[in-house]
């Protein structure tokens, strides 16, 4: 079983600050990753699905990057609104057709 | 857009019970999957399927079946509920392999308890 970790557990965020968060996983044998955001009472919608080491996307006010060669990926937030306040999921896939390994999720909450 | 519906969002079954989770998707997806979500966990995948009448174990299967006798639909089957099996449930799709650069949609999940 991938060992999937991301930190911070939770984070407070004033809106309008920029925040972000992490995404760790084993470098070996990388072929996608993903991130989601699963807000309360509704499905998880994906973000981002990356495979290039370097890779850089974005979204609107959010963004991310990819190091394959070291095992991370980070989530921006740039000014954040309340409507961002939601769990942020980040998921290796492996090879074959497997499905998703999860981290715990980052919860975010955003302060008026 | 793609939806993927699940057939109950709340769930109150007796142990011993058998139970059926009912996933449908209407975007003609190769490969559907059950994960389960617990506080302090992250999403853990019981059950995939890549094609019809196919299935693959993921990381918990036990206690677990499923079936797919139709491309659109994935049923996850509880043959005997136990307590520790209380959960939310998590219903996904996805086009291709999601290792392939594609993503996967989630169904608004079924929270189970079981008592």
């Amino acid at each position: 079983i991938l060992n999937v970790e991301q930190s911070p557990q939770s984070l407070h965020v004033q809106e309008g600050d920029s925040t972000n968060f992490t995404c760790s996983f084993p470098s070996s044998n990388f072929y996608a990753l993903h991130w989601y955001r699963w807000e309360t009472a509704k499905s998880p919608e994906a973000l981002f699905v990356m495979t290039l080491n370097g890779d850089e996307k974005k979204k609107g006010r959010i963004s991310a990057t990819l190091n394959t060669k070291e095992g991370y990926s980070y989530l921006y937030i740039k000014g954040s609104q309340p409507e961002d306040s939601a769990t942020y999921l980040c998921a290796l896939a492996g090879g074959g057709a497997d499905g998703l390994t999860f981290g715990k999720g980052t919860h975010l909450i955003i302060q008026p | 857009d793609v939806k993927v519906t699940q057939s109950s969002r709340y769930l109150v079954k007796r142990t011993g019970e058998k139970v059926f989770l009912e996933c449908v998707q209407d975007m003609d997806h190769e490969n559907m999957f059950w994960y389960r979500q617990d506080p302090g966990l992250g999403l853990r995948l019981i059950y995939f399927s890549y094609d019809v009448k196919m299935k693959e174990k993921g990381d918990i299967p036990e206690g677990y079946s499923v079936s797919r006798e139709k491309k659109e639909r994935f049923s996850l089957i509880l043959e005997s509920a136990s307590t520790n099996q209380t959960s939310m449930y998590l219903c996904a799709s996805s086009y291709k392999a999601l290792m392939m650069n594609t993503e996967a949609f989630f169904g608004q999940g079924t929270r189970l308890t079981v008592v």
